[in-house]
C-alpha cells in the first residue's frame, strides 16, 4: 500500500535553511508527480509546490518561489523540500502528496512534518 | 494564488443532508473539471473525498457528493453521521499549472 513518511522538521532561525525529504514507498514512485502542502498551525491547507514524475516540470507557490526549491531522486524513491530565507510565516506541518495520476490533485498524504522558525 | 471561498462553518443532525460551498475564479474552478475536496480530521492528514468535481475514490461513502456550476463547486453529505465531523477543504487546479485550496469548512453534527 501507498506509504509516505515525511522527516527533516525541526526548529530553525528567520533566514536559515531547511531541506525536508519524503520517503516513498507501495506504488512506482517514477511514475507519478508530488507535492508539497503545508498547513500552519490551527490553519487551512496551503500549497506549495509540485514536481513532474520526471522531475522536469515544477511549478511554486507564489508565496515560496525564489526561496524553495522541489525535487526528487527516483533512484531512491525520494522527494525533497530545500527551503531557503525561512521566514517566521513558513512555520507549519509539510506534507508530501501524491498525485492521482488519473486526474489532477492529490491523492494520498504522509503523516506530515513540523516546522518551526524561531529566534 | 487568493484563496477558494468557503463557509467557515456547516453544521447539521445526523441524519439530515449538508452542502458545502467552494467559490472560486474562472481561472481554476470554472475553468477546469479538476476540482477535489478534502476531509482532515484534528491531528490526522486529510483524506481525498471528491476528485475531477463529482468522482469517489473506492471506499469512500456514497453519501459524499460532488457539484459545479459556473464558478462553483459543491461538495453534498447526505445522512449525515458523527464520524463526518471534520474540516472540509476544495481545491483546485488553475490556469498557472499551480494548485489552490480554499479557506476550509468545520463540519459540526449537533
Amino acid at each position: 500500500q501507498v506509504q509516505l513518511v515525511e522527516s527533516g522538521g525541526g526548529v530553525v532561525q528567520p533566514g536559515r535553511s531547511l531541506r525536508l525529504s519524503c520517503a516513498a514507498s507501495g506504488f512506482t514512485f517514477s511514475s507519478y508527480g508530488m507535492h508539497w502542502v503545508r498547513q500552519a498551525p490551527g490553519k487551512g491547507l496551503d500549497w506549495v509546490a509540485i514536481i513532474s514524475y520526471s522531475g522536469s516540470d515544477k511549478y511554486y507557490a507564489d508565496s515560496v518561489k525564489g526561496r524553495f526549491t522541489i525535487s526528487r531522486d527516483n533512484s531512491k524513491n525520494t522527494l525533497y523540500l530545500q527551503m531557503n530565507s525561512l521566514r517566521a510565516e513558513d512555520a507549519a506541518v509539510y506534507y508530501c502528496a501524491k498525485e492521482p495520476g488519473y486526474t489532477y490533485g492529490f491523492e494520498r498524504w504522509g503523516q506530515g512534518t513540523l516546522v518551526t522558525v524561531s529566534s | 494564488q487568493s484563496a477558494l471561498t468557503q463557509p467557515a462553518s456547516v453544521s447539521g443532525s445526523p441524519g439530515q443532508s449538508i452542502t458545502i460551498s467552494c467559490t472560486g475564479t474562472n481561472s481554476e474552478v470554472g475553468g477546469y473539471n479538476y476540482v477535489s475536496w478534502y476531509q482532515q480530521h484534528p491531528g490526522i492528514a486529510p483524506k481525498l473525498m471528491i476528485y475531477a468535481v463529482t468522482n469517489r475514490p473506492s471506499g469512500v461513502s456514497n453519501r459524499f457528493s460532488g457539484s459545479k456550476s459556473g464558478n462553483t463547486a459543491s461538495l453534498t453529505i447526505s445522512g449525515l453521521q458523527a464520524e463526518d465531523e471534520a474540516d472540509y477543504y476544495c481545491s483546485s487546479y488553475t490556469s498557472s499549472s499551480t494548485y489552490v485550496f480554499g479557506t476550509g469548512t468545520k463540519v459540526t453534527v449537533l
